[in-house]
């Protein structure tokens, strides 16, 4: 029973450089949401969306990109990273009837930017 | 717009001692409520969730949380709490068009004396 999968667990980049961060869900939810976690601040949520094709901007999207191609996945992409991008990365699912809204998390991408 | 407090930070309660988390939330509408748990290096997983009818909610590991409308309060309880309680604990508030989009309060961490 996978749930939702990150893919890296651990990354450590270069100012400057480029990556994605993979996430992709078993549980045929329509919605699905990046969130950065930063010490004492909570998370928060960067990019969403509630299905195939579309995305919207959450709180603090500045410096990443999402697409969705299918309902599976959602990557995260950071064009050119910054040493304020250093976070734990966790992407997260839900359905959307009614009543619902129960998100699933992924385990977690540690990124850390030089 | 939707947002949570967490008044406390950290807490700490001995093992045996009852434990009361607290959650405050602005919201318009009626809220969809969640208590989520995230264990050290973890992803974070649901305790429990309120979206209408009995404001007393029950959830996984003797967990429970209390819906006061009036006082915009959600508050997680724990009559006897367990070593392996120690945790950080996230409130959260989503809309109930789209309760997937949550909007998630700082965090406590709850520490449990031996």
């Amino acid at each position: 029973n996978a749930g939702v999968t990150q893919t890296p667990k651990f990354q450590v980049l270069k100012t400057g450089q480029s990556m994605t961060l993979q996430c992709a869900q078993d549980m045929n939810h329509e919605y699905m949401s990046w969130y950065r976690q930063d010490p004492g601040m909570g998370l928060r949520l960067i990019h969403y969306s509630v299905g195939a094709g579309i995305t919207d901007q959450g709180e603090v999207p500045n410096g990443y990109n999402v697409s969705r191609s299918t309902t599976e996945d959602f990557p995260l992409r950071l064009l050119s990273a910054a040493p304020s991008q250093t976070s734990v990365y966790f992407c997260a699912s839900s359905s959307t009837g009614r009543k619902t809204g129960e998100l699933f998390f992924g385990e977690g991408s540690r990124l850390t930017v030089l | 717009a939707q947002s949570v407090t967490q008044p406390d930070i950290h807490i700490t309660v001995s093992e045996g001692a009852s434990l009361e988390l607290r959650c405050n939330y602005s919201y318009g509408a009626t809220p969809y409520l969640f208590w989520y748990v995230q264990s050290p290096g973890q992803g974070l997983q649901l305790l429990l969730k309120y979206f209408s009818g009995d404001t007393l909610v029950q959830g996984i590991k003797g967990f429970e949380a209390e819906f006061k409308r009036s006082q915009s309060s959600f508050n997680l309880r724990k009559p006897s709490v367990h070593w392996s309680d120690a945790a950080e604990y996230f409130c959260a508030v989503g809309a109930s068009t789209n309760a997937g989009k949550s909007t998630f309060g700082d965090g406590t961490t709850l520490t449990v004396k031996p």
